[in-house]
């Protein structure tokens, strides 16, 4: 099955800064990846998704890249703020016209943004 | 964030018990979701539903089962063959598989 791998588990960045989270995955037939974004108490929500057919997507301050020779994908938030505080998990699933499997999780990165 | 619930929210279980955790949704979605949330362990996918009646099994399906006999609810059942039960467990759901998945607010498990 599919293997995520996650790094850093802990990610402190000055306000203002940048953070970049990146993930590896083992299964070249995954082509769709999600974030989400996990604040304390509450529920995961995404926040950006790519498929395999793209190779970076934006949406403001928030970039994912998508690397499918090297499996790899990175999450890059630019202009840090407070409300960017919580746990962002990356994922991993694939699909097709005859269906597609769940996704599975990388463990999660805690990014604290220092006041 | 109503689109999907889980009930109840804190569950107690005494060893050996079999124990159903509720999971509805009124968005119309075809899939449903079940993961089990540990510290520092990320989420891991217990079942699927791509459609009623259908059902596959995840990461870490031993232990559990489900049932998907209406569109909108996809209860899971922690059953006494699950070892290490107590956890935070959230449903989610998609309009279909490989789509955005909405949470539901989660149900707190502890075996006694």
């Amino acid at each position: 099955g599919e293997n995520v791998e996650q790094h850093p588990s802990t990610l402190s960045v000055q306000e203002g800064d940048s953070a970049v989270i990146k993930c590896t995955y083992s299964d070249s037939a995954s082509n769709y990846f999600p974030w989400y974004k996990q604040e304390l108490g509450k529920r995961p929500q995404l926040i950006i998704d790519i498929r395999s057919n793209v190779g970076e997507k934006k949406d403001q301050r928030i970039a994912v890249t998508l690397n499918k020779t090297a499996k790899h994908f990175s999450l890059h938030i630019t202009e840090t703020q407070p409300e960017d505080s919580a746990v962002y998990f990356c994922a991993a699933s694939m699909w097709s016209g005859g269906g597609a499997d769940g996704l599975t999780f990388g463990k999660g990165t805690h990014l604290i943004i220092q006041p | 964030d109503g689109g999907i619930t889980q009930s109840p929210k804190y569950l107690f279980r005494k060893e050996g018990q079999n124990v159903t955790l509720s999971c509805e949704q009124n968005l119309n979605h075809d899939a449903m979701y079940w993961y089990r949330q540990d510290p520092g362990q990320g989420l891991r996918l217990i079942y699927y539903s791509q459609i009623v009646n259908d059902f596959q099994k995840g990461d870490i399906a031993e232990g559990y089962s489900v049932s998907r006999e209406k569109k909108e609810s996809f209860p899971l059942t922690v059953t006494s063959a699950q070892k290490n039960p107590t956890a935070f467990y959230l449903c989610a759901s998609s309009r279909r598989l490989a789509e955005e998945q909405f949470f539901g607010p989660g149900t707190r498990l502890t075996v006694l």
